[in-house]
């Protein structure tokens, strides 16, 4: 049973260019969120997909949407990339239920030179 | 606004010695609070869940982790360390639900674990 896989493992971006990262979810999950992670800090919130609508958002600009497709797969884009966008970008996937644990992919290491 | 803070950005333990790993919550409701643990270049894993059914909570790898509510704590804790437990471990707290939807996770700075031979 495959966890939750994401690509590319790694990219490399240059300031103002856009970014498009991929999820798919363990399987029989149909919640899918996004959370960024510095260098030396927690995970942050950006938002959530549920029934390909956004649930959810942290406290995140415009710059970063997403997109989640009818077999629950999301994307996540971010344009005008700042160098402080440079993260390690995790995807998580549940199921809908309150106490439901996120399940968290390897996740996406952007660097933005 | 619900929030969590783990005491300590890093603790050095030997093997064979008590993991001690502390985490604090905020929550004006009863809270549904996680541990996770990230080894290096991975995402994170589940260590464990507390969602009201039991204070003591056992999690994988031999961790557990008590919910004190007069305390507002959520500590971790492992016995005998082994090398192999040497990672980065946050505290986790589900916000509140709004709209229906599943609400998103409020993780603490993490700990990193060091153990020593």
């Amino acid at each position: 049973d495959a966890g939750v896989t994401q690509s590319p493992t790694h990219l490399i971006k240059t300031r103002g260019q856009q970014v498009t990262l991929r999820c798919s979810p363990k399987s029989g999950h149909d919640t899918v969120s996004w959370y960024q992670q510095a260098l030396g800090q927690g995970p942050q919130f950006i938002f959530q997909y549920y029934e390909e609508e956004e649930r959810q958002r942290g406290n995140f600009p415009d710059r970063f949407s997403g997109h989640q497709f009818p077999n629950y797969s999301s994307e996540l884009n971010v344009n005008a990339l700042l160098l402080g966008d440079s993260a390690l970008y995790l995807c998580a996937s549940s199921s809908p239920s309150r106490n439901s644990p996120l399940h968290f992919g390897n996740g996406t290491r952007l660097t933005v030179t | 606004a619900q929030s969590v803070t783990q005491l300590g950005s890093h603790v050095s333990v030997s093997e064979g010695a008590l993991v001690l790993l502390r985490c604090n919550y905020s929550s004006s409701v009863p809270p549904y609070l996680f541990w996770y643990v990230q080894y290096p270049n991975q995402g994170l894993q589940l260590l464990l869940k507390y969602t009201s059914a039991a204070t003591l909570v056992k999690g994988i790898n031999g961790f557990e982790a008590e919910f004190k509510k007069s305390e507002t704590s959520f500590h971790l804790t492992k016995p005998s360390a082994h090398m192999s437990d040497a990672a980065e471990y946050f505290c986790a707290v589900r916000s509140l639900n709004y709209g229906g939807s599943q609400g998103n996770l409020i993780f603490g700075k993490g700990t990193k674990l060091s153990v020593k031979p």
